[in-house]
């Protein structure tokens, strides 16, 4: 199984703050990897398909990258509605979920 | 509008079964591959099972492997999960979701296996 590893798992950040999230794979993924958003109570939401394409209705204060093994979601100004737990998901092969970044305000 | 609409869930007891159904509306589900993915209370997503548009695929996460069994009927837009020999580990929140990277998710139903 690929296992996918979220960092930092906790992350305090104020408005405005330009944020990173973190995920790295035990093998090449090919990056076969979304980004989901899961606010308190809610369903997760799709924010970034296939590492890099925004989800038609997402902020463009959210982007994606990465290749190989190693990804990235970053939040370019964070604002108080981003506050929520983002997983990253990988669809390469037996799907696997990150353990999930919580981000917070400062 | 997508939407999905998981229903079935409940208070069961170890051992036991339960059949999870998802009906789907707003897009042609004849078209898409569907999954179930489940997240324990206070926990991380897990995924489950997918199906393709024809049934013609199947996978299961290995926790799940010989003990549920994911279908689905096109002519009535509905998934379902055939979930027996249920243990407390299974106690979780099921979603339905579209599409092997999914992109909607239904709101889920609620499972709990306990004595």
């Amino acid at each position: 199984d690929i296992q996918m590893t979220q960092s930092p798992s906790l992350l305090s950040a104020s408005v405005g703050d330009r944020v990173t999230l973190n995920c790295k794979a035990s093998q090449n993924i090919n990056k076969n990897l979304n980004w989901y958003q899961q606010k308190l109570g809610e369903a997760p939401k799709l924010l970034i398909y296939y590492t890099n394409n925004l989800q038609t209705g997402i902020p463009s204060r959210f982007s994606g990258s990465g290749s190989g093994t190693d990804y990235t979601l970053t939040i370019s100004s964070l604002q108080p509605e981003d506050v929520a737990t983002y997983y990253c998901y990988q669809y390469n092969s037996g799907p696997t979920f990150g353990a999930g970044t919580k981000l917070e305000l400062k | 509008e997508v939407q999905l609409v998981e229903s079935g869930g409940g208070l069961v007891q170890p051992g036991r079964s339960l059949k999870l159904s998802c009906v789907a509306s707003g897009f042609t589900f004849s078209n898409y591959g569907m999954n179930w993915i489940r997240q324990a209370p206070g926990k991380g997503l897990e995924w489950v099972a997918y199906i393709s548009s024809g049934s013609s695929y199947i996978y299961y996460a290995e926790t799940v492997k010989g003990r549920f069994t994911i279908s689905r009927d096109n002519a009535k837009n509905t998934l379902y999960l055939q979930m027996t020999s249920l243990r407390s580990e299974d106690t979780a929140l099921y979603y339905c979701a579209r599409r092997v990277g999914p992109d909607y998710w239904g709101q889920g139903v609620m499972v709990t296996v306990s004595s």
